[in-house]
């Protein structure tokens, strides 16, 4: 399977742990983007990478969450101190330079 | 300020007929829509997309509509099969590929009745 893959699947943690998100691109695409979604709403832009370089964030992505494309492949969400509202689905995709975004299964996080 | 807007929460279709979803957008810098389609506990799959330069897209059952002056994007499906049922996002971008980050309705849920 060459599809986006991203890891775990299913994230419960108790108030201001931290969490950290991977997801693997389709290879060979050049563009890496996290979104999120909560529930009754559709997915939410956080942040994207074009290689390692991080091109854009939203002003959604509190100082709380980083992100990170060390090596132009693979790239991790870290969220700090998580708090009770960080609960939700986060996705990732990838695409081409120019093509469309293909996304993966996500990561549901569950913050008690 | 919703930029994209999907007024409808949920449609429900009988078997064979069509399903028409729509979608409303706000910001003329827009030149690139897309169609997701959700089910449950799964990433968005990409549908259907079409360009600002263009009217109509068509893609076996899924036809897209755009109307630039209206602002406003249709999603067809014909005809509509049991396994259409799931959420629909309709998304746009400012790039001409949909390769900038993506502004996402809040979806509409099809029902495609047996």
């Amino acid at each position: 399977d060459t599809g986006v893959s991203q890891d775990p699947r299913h994230k419960i943690t108790k108030r201001g742990q931290n969490v950290t998100f991977r997801c693997d691109p389709i290879s060979e695409h050049n563009r890496l983007y996290w979104y999120r979604q909560t529930l009754g709403q559709g997915p939410e832009f956080l942040t994207y990478f074009q290689n390692e370089a991080q091109l854009e964030k939203s002003r959604l992505l509190s100082d709380r969450f980083s992100a990170e494309r060390p090596k132009g492949s693979f790239s991790t969400l870290e969220i700090q101190r998580t708090e009770q509202g960080d609960s939700a689905m986060y996705l990732c995709a990838s695409s081409f330079i120019v093509g469309t975004q293909y996304f993966g299964p996500g990561t549901r996080l569950l913050v008690l | 300020d919703q930029q994209v807007k999907q007024n409808s929460p949920s449609l429900s279709v009988q078997e064979g007929r069509i399903s028409i979803l729509n979608c409303d957008y706000t910001n003329s810098m827009f030149d690139y829509f897309l169609w997701y389609k959700k089910y449950p506990a799964e990433g968005p799959t990409f549908l259907i997309s079409i360009s600002s330069i263009k009217d109509k897209n068509e893609d076996g059952r899924f036809t897209v509509f755009l109307n630039k002056s209206a602002k406003h994007l249709s999603l067809h499906i014909v005809p509509s099969q049991p396994g259409d049922s799931a959420v629909y996002f309709c998304a746009a971008s400012t790039g001409n590929s949909g390769n900038t980050p993506l502004v996402f309705g809040k979806g509409t849920r099809l029902s495609v009745i047996a």
